[in-house]
């Protein structure tokens, strides 16, 4: 069974504050990481997927890192927005197509 | 490009009854995965479907089944429910499920099991 653990579990922050979430992974079989933020009441949305150990990607004041040889990423978000609040989750991929993805770390923006 | 679509949105059935939950991909993607999520065990993988072949399975027993059709539209089917299966069942579709494609999830479908 793979085991994919996020911290923190949930974070409040002011509106302004720049944050960052860790998920850990298995360091055998890597073959994909996949972060998603997901929002009450809508889809999943896709940030990164992520294949390469030293993988750096952004998107606007996202950016995630990777490192496979210890088996974790870190998600980051500058100067956190109120519209940043959802559940950011990672998943990993051993190359069968089949995420497991981790309990996900809540963020709420405080304006 | 319309997203990734879900039907019904909502059901409610009660425990004996079969369900068929229906996923239409994201136009000219070939693979479709779908997932379970419960409070209890968070997003869980059911099965991954391409050219209308099943690639993949998850943990969960036979009365869990889904199939793809050629135009790359997918159902999963739950037979004989029991009140564990009350869960958001969501779907997502990507180009071929290689190792760099994004996996894109519709809104999914809430089944209710009385």
């Amino acid at each position: 069974i793979l085991n994919v653990e996020q911290s923190p579990q949930s974070l409040h922050v002011q509106e302004g504050d720049s944050t960052n979430f860790t998920c850990s992974f298995p360091s055998s079989n890597f073959y994909a990481l996949h972060w998603y933020r997901w929002e009450t009441a809508k889809s999943p949305e896709a940030l990164f997927v992520m294949t390469l150990n030293g993988d750096e990607k952004k998107k606007g004041r996202i950016s995630a890192t990777l490192n496979t040889k210890e088996g974790y990423s870190y998600l980051y978000i500058k100067g956190s927005q109120p519209e940043d609040s959802a559940t950011y989750l990672c998943a990993f991929d051993t190359g069968r197509r089949a995420l497991t993805f981790g309990s996900g770390t809540r963020l709420q923006v405080q304006p | 490009k319309a997203g990734v679509t879900q039907t019904p949105r909502y059901l409610i059935k009660t425990r004996g009854q079969q369900v068929t939950l229906s996923c239409s991909p994201i136009s000219g993607h070939r693979s479709v995965s779908w997932y379970q999520q419960t409070p209890g065990q968070g997003l869980q993988f059911l099965f991954e479907y391409f050219s209308e072949t099943q690639r993949n399975k998850g943990n969960f027993p036979g009365r869990f089944s889904g199939r793809q059709f050629s135009n790359s539209r997918s159902e999963m089917n739950v037979s004989t429910l029991e009140l564990g299966d009350s869960a958001l069942y969501l779907c997502a579709s990507s180009m071929q499920g290689f190792r760099t494609d994004t996996q894109y999830f519709g809104p999914g479908t809430r089944l209710t099991v009385l």
